[in-house]
């Protein structure tokens, strides 16, 4: 049973225009949500997080909505940039980033010049 | 740089043949995982070391073993892999000690494939 899921398998977007990236959770204990993103033949780094007692955190172009009634977050970039085109994964735990981490699936951003 | 590092990027091995994974980290974590991602799946955690104890997730199969002989080093073995067992195996380290963890820092990952 997929408890994190990113509904959206790629995405495409011009440069300068926005990226929203989307993820749903299915667990209401989960209280902290990560961003990776991953370049091919790298391993995923982080990007951002965000706490549930939290429903925005920002950080430069990068910001993270969370609407926990929803269960859905996003991952907003403003601008896009062709350098940001990596499979971009949503996790989340329960108990903080020192807890397991369960992972989406990934969506595959390409910024078009 | 310090940096978390997988031996070898890419391994086959066949059927039923014993084959074993590295990870060694510079970062000096206490902390190591091992995920496998299976082809379009989600990185799936197999197990990890909290210095040394060892955690195993419920659902990872026998099959699936580990060592981490020192602090910088882990090893993931497999011992009988079967086709189902081809995937991408991720190697994350992060600093456990604080109350605001590290974040999960991870290697470039083996793509193992049997034959």
């Amino acid at each position: 049973d997929q408890q994190v899921k990113q509904n959206s398998p790629s995405l495409s977007v011009q440069e300068g225009r926005i990226s929203i990236l989307n993820c749903d959770y299915t667990n209401s204990m989960f209280d902290y949500f990560l961003w990776y993103k991953k370049y091919p033949a790298e391993g995923p780094t982080f990007l951002i997080s965000i706490s549930s007692i939290k429903d925005k955190n920002e950080d430069g172009r990068f910001t993270v909505f969370l609407n926990k009634s929803a269960k859905h977050l996003s991952l907003h970039i403003v601008p896009s940039q062709p350098g940001d085109s990596a499979v971009y994964f949503c996790a989340a735990s329960i108990g903080g980033a020192t807890n397991k981490l369960i992972f989406g699936t990934g969506t595959l951003l390409a910024v078009q010049p | 740089d310090a940096m978390v590092i997988q031996n070898p990027r890419y391994q086959v091995t066949q059927f039923g043949k014993p084959v074993t994974l590295s990870c060694s980290q510079t970062l000096n974590h206490n902390v190591m995982y091992w995920y496998q991602q299976k082809s379009s799946q989600a990185p799936k955690l197999l197990f990890h070391y909290y210095d040394k104890d060892f955690n195993n997730e419920a659902d990872t199969p026998d099959n699936f073993q580990s060592r981490r002989p020192n602090t910088s080093f882990c090893f993931l073995d497999i011992r009988s892999p079967g086709l189902g067992d081809t995937a991408m195996y991720l190697c994350a380290t992060r600093w456990g000690g604080a109350v605001e963890a590290d974040t999960q820092y991870f290697g470039p990952g083996t793509r193992l494939t049997v034959l």
